[in-house]
């Protein structure tokens, strides 16, 4: 599987944009990229998704690098609830194989929102 | 949709037990997940059905763990006998079919496992 590699930690203060990176340098053509985020003490959350354009919904924003090897998850306006780990995963989109599908995990990173 | 569920959310078993753990995929939902996380391994996924099929249990530890799903709406995933590395938050998480366009993944609030 594609491996991605994010910073594993950040920081932010309330009402300010947050810039959380993620390189994929290995990449394949038929991998979407996905973000969740995993809340204190509950279950990973889904935040967006993409391919190759850049991505918008009421949570937050990617922008995809136009050679596919970064990403970049953005909150406009950080509140102390976007305080958690975010998780940046690379699911292979061609069905078929037992790859299809899956979501696997890295470290992420964990972000802290001060008030 | 009450979304994924999860029992019991809390278990406390001594080592050489069998536990057996519980989730109830979103209705509709024809992909589900089992995984553990630990604060050494991050969250790891364990097996992984299509179907109700398992596409792929490269993940399960060892033959201790097992995995069923007997229909669409139940997955089980049993340790036998249990370990106090066993210790973890297990989540199940399912995602709708492909061509209904959502490609996101539902994960339960997770069942917390101690073994001593």
């Amino acid at each position: 599987d594609a491996k991605t590699t994010q910073p594993n930690s950040m920081e932010s203060n309330e009402e300010e944009p947050v810039h959380l990176p993620c390189n994929h340098s290995t990449i394949s053509g038929t991998d979407y990229i996905h973000w969740y985020r995993q809340l204190p003490s509950q279950g990973p959350e889904y935040v967006i998704h993409g391919l190759t354009s850049n991505v918008n919904n009421r949570m937050a924003s990617l922008a995809i690098a136009e050679d596919r090897k970064s990403s970049t998850l953005i909150l406009h306006r950080a509140t102390l609830r976007d305080a958690a780990v975010y998780y940046c995963i690379l699911r292979l989109a061609n069905a078929g194989g037992t790859s299809y599908g899956k979501l696997t995990f890295g470290q992420g990173t964990i972000l802290t929102v001060h008030p | 949709d009450a979304g994924v569920i999860q029992s019991p959310r809390h278990e406390v078993t001594e080592m050489g037990q069998e536990v057996t753990l519980r989730c109830k995929p979103i209705s509709g939902h024809n992909s589900l997940f089992w995984y553990r996380q630990t604060m050494m391994r991050g969250l790891e996924l364990l097996i992984y059905f299509n179907n109700n099929v398992p596409i792929d249990d490269s993940g399960m530890p060892e033959d201790r763990f097992s995995a069923k799903m007997p229909n669409a709406s139940f997955s089980t995933l049993k340790i036998q006998p249990s370990e106090p590395r066993d210790s973890a938050v297990y989540f199940c998480a399912s995602r709708p079919p492909r061509d209904r366009g959502n490609t996101e993944a539902f994960f339960g609030q997770g069942t917390r496992l101690t073994v001593v």
